[in-house]
């Protein structure tokens, strides 16, 4: 298995609403990253797990908050968000944080549009 | 921090021509990797390159590690209207260093 899967693909919510993304992987990689990406523009690094362990938050607001409940998963609750944060965002995985061999192996994203 | 300039930002060629973009920066990486991403969709990894000097092809794709390891090139030949996408760079500084992005090149084909 050589993917990294990400549900839903498409997610509208509300302002209140709470919601989660999903991100799986069965590489055996141990760094995995959120990424969030506008239009036209590159992927913007939000946070990178390490070994399971919150490695950098690149000062994300606390709307968003990560987890990572195993080597094989990773989740970005959603709470209370702001039209601005729709976007795509993007799950990761690397052999180990800062790549390893083969690079990053990027899911297909999810289209958030908050309204 | 380090950025990634990634040149021309938008490309449109007919079927079949060459095309080649780079990717320059002021400090020195150690890692370049070339991604495609088509709309609606994440980046898929094209080439990765590990070594300063290295030339490496994946069909019609060949990409280089410049030998400063401040740029990197990519060429694709013969193009077909399924190359359309947005092609960035990207690229690590050291081991447990995060990816930096280039700006992207926006390749469109006609035919």
């Amino acid at each position: 298995d050589t993917e990294v899967t990400q549900t839903p693909k498409h997610l509208v919510m509300g302002m209140t609403n709470k919601k989660s993304l999903k991100c799986e992987q069965h590489m055996g990689h141990r760094a995995m990253y959120w990424y969030k990406q506008k239009a036209k523009k590159p992927p913007e690094l939000m946070f990178v797990y390490s070994y399971e362990k919150l490695s950098i938050n690149e000062s994300v607001p606390s709307r968003f908050s990560p987890e990572c409940p195993n080597s094989s998963l990773l989740n970005l609750h959603l709470h209370a968000l702001q039209p601005e944060d729709s976007a795509l965002y993007l799950c990761a995985s690397s052999q180990v944080f800062g790549g390893g061999w083969n690079g990053y192996t990027f899911g297909s994203g999810t289209r958030l549009t908050v309204v | 921090g380090q950025q990634l300039n990634q040149s021309p930002q938008s490309m449109f060629i007919q079927e079949g021509e060459d095309v080649s973009m780079n990717c320059t920066s002021s400090s020195i990486f150690n890692t370049w990797l070339w991604y495609k991403q088509e709309p609606g969709e994440g980046p898929v990894l094209l080439i990765a390159l590990y070594k300063a000097g290295e030339l490496t092809s994946n069909g019609r794709l060949t990409a280089q590690f410049g030998i400063t390891r401040k740029d990197s090139f990519l060429n694709i030949s013969a193009s077909i209207p399924s190359d359309v996408g947005i092609y960035f760079c990207a690229g690590t500084t050291g081991t447990a260093s995060k990816l930096t992005f280039g700006t992207g090149t926006r390749l469109q084909v006609t035919l």
